[in-house]
């Protein structure tokens, strides 16, 4: 069975700018989180989707916003990037909430 | 104060050896343990997971969870150059991972 896939794997943005990151979870998974890892904060709660609807969400700013899809796809956006935003995001899936949850390699964001 | 922590590390041993990677939680509710491990510029790979007191065995690997105490191991028995890597570990009260920051392991031939 295929693993987490996300695209694209790396990227480099400016200041002001906004992005879109987008994770394909394994067959038959219906939950997708996503994380934002820094070096100084570690691996970071973003939200949480299931079944097209944002369940949870962690202690970031509006500007973090995300979707999922009928088929448990999911994206992620992030607008008026900021120099802080330098980090990387990861999403994982698990057939629930709340169950083992199996990650992607990530997306590593750059903002200049 | 961090709902869990994780000695950082940098933490080197020789090949051969037992390394022991620990972690504390303030938590109570806290029900679901993991341990994961995550190569350089990789997603973190689920290792161990548990969901009692006690041990749970695979492998070179031994996860050791306390609930009274708050308190989470990973021993990894003969270690490996391949298991140079940072060691997350990882706490579930529902829907979100409350992960520590990693240890750094480093083994050398």
């Amino acid at each position: 069975k295929a693993g987490v896939t996300q695209t694209p794997r790396y990227l480099i943005k400016t200041r002001g700018q906004q992005v879109t990151l987008s994770c394909s979870p394994i067959s038959g998974h219906r939950s997708v989180s996503w994380y934002q890892q820094t070096p100084g904060q570690g691996l970071q709660f973003l939200f949480e989707y299931f079944s097209e609807t944002q369940r949870n969400k962690g202690n970031f700013p509006g500007r973090f916003s995300g979707r999922q899809f009928s088929n448990s796809r999911s994206e992620m956006n992030v607008s008026t990037l900021e120099l802080g935003d330098s980090a990387l995001y990861l999403c994982a899936s698990s057939l629930e909430a709340g169950e083992t949850q199996y990650f992607g390699p990530g997306t590593r964001l750059l903002v200049l | 104060q961090k709902e869990v922590e994780q000695d950082p590390g940098p933490l080197s041993v020789p090949e051969g050896a037992i390394v022991s990677l620990n972690c504390t939680y303030s938590n109570s509710a806290f029900q679901y343990f993991m341990w994961y491990r995550q190569y350089s510029r990789k997603g973190p790979e689920l290792l161990m997971y548990t969901y009692s007191s006690g041990n749970k065995e695979d492998g070179r690997f031994t996860a050791q969870v306390d609930k009274s105490s708050k308190y989470i191991s990973l021993f990894i028995r003969d270690s490996q150059p391949s298991d140079s890597a940072t060691y997350l570990c990882a706490m579930n009260s529902g829907y979100a991972l409350n992960f520590g920051k990693g240890t750094s392991l480093l083994v050398t031939p």
